[in-house]
């Protein structure tokens, strides 16, 4: 069946290091591949995404990376601030409103 | 523009009761959703809808119900609440035309006693 998963619960950095927040996901027909930030006591709220035909797309901060072949996606996000402590998660979408996703990966910035 | 809000924020049942939580947007999304989150996990699909007067299953929709008489409304019903059902809920809404990005709201932190 569909399933984005997360390879580290945890993730631990830093702060002004690089985060690289991994996942796996397993539907190769999904169109977008989103990551969403959850902060204490709040909804989602979107990042970045990237469509299916992209190999890497930046924002501010922000690069997500997607490896078809090995149907891996990451999140890197550059000089990690305080601020940046939050679960991520990352999602995929199977067609229109279908959105699937995976259990977060909690990151933790030490000052 | 307040986006997608929910009402309560907290509430505490006890085992058997009901109740309803709220869910408006004002963004004139037509897709619209619920998901529960439990501690530490990811987020589960109850139910959601397409459109007003559409609504389906989700991922685990067993002891709720859902309405959508309105594009902007969206409730979720409890009919006899169980322990199991402690959670937070969150209501979301994204524009049929974006596949990329749900917009949520910020969360009923439910607890049944």
């Amino acid at each position: 069946g569909e399933s984005v998963g997360l390879h580290l619960p945890t993730l631990s950095v830093q702060e002004g290091d690089n985060s690289i927040i991994n996942c796996a996901y397993s539907n190769s027909a999904s169109d977008y591949f989103i990551w969403y930030k959850q902060e204490s006591g709040k909804g989602p709220q979107f990042i970045i995404d990237i469509r299916s035909n992209m190999d890497k797309r930046q924002g501010q901060r922000v690069t997500v990376l997607l490896n078809k072949t090995v149907k891996h996606l990451s999140l890197q996000i550059a000089a990690t601030q305080p601020g940046d402590s939050a679960v991520y998660f990352c999602a995929e979408n199977t067609g229109g409103f279908k959105t699937i996703f995976g259990a977060g990966t909690r990151l933790f910035v030490k000052a | 523009n307040a986006g997608v809000t929910q009402t309560p924020k907290f509430r505490i049942l006890k085992i058997g009761q009901s109740m309803t939580l709220q869910c408006t947007q004002d963004m004139n999304h037509n897709y619209m959703y619920w998901y529960r989150q439990d501690p530490g996990m990811g987020l589960k699909l109850i139910y959601y809808s397409v459109g007003a007067g559409i609504t389906d299953k989700g991922e685990v929709p067993n002891g709720y119900n859902v309405s959508r008489s309105t594009t902007e409304d969206f409730p979720l019903r409890l009919e006899l609440a169980a322990p199991s059902q402690t959670s937070v809920y969150f209501c979301a809404a994204q524009d049929q035309r974006q596949k990329n990005e749900q917009f949520f709201g910020p969360g009923t932190r439910l607890t049944v006693l």
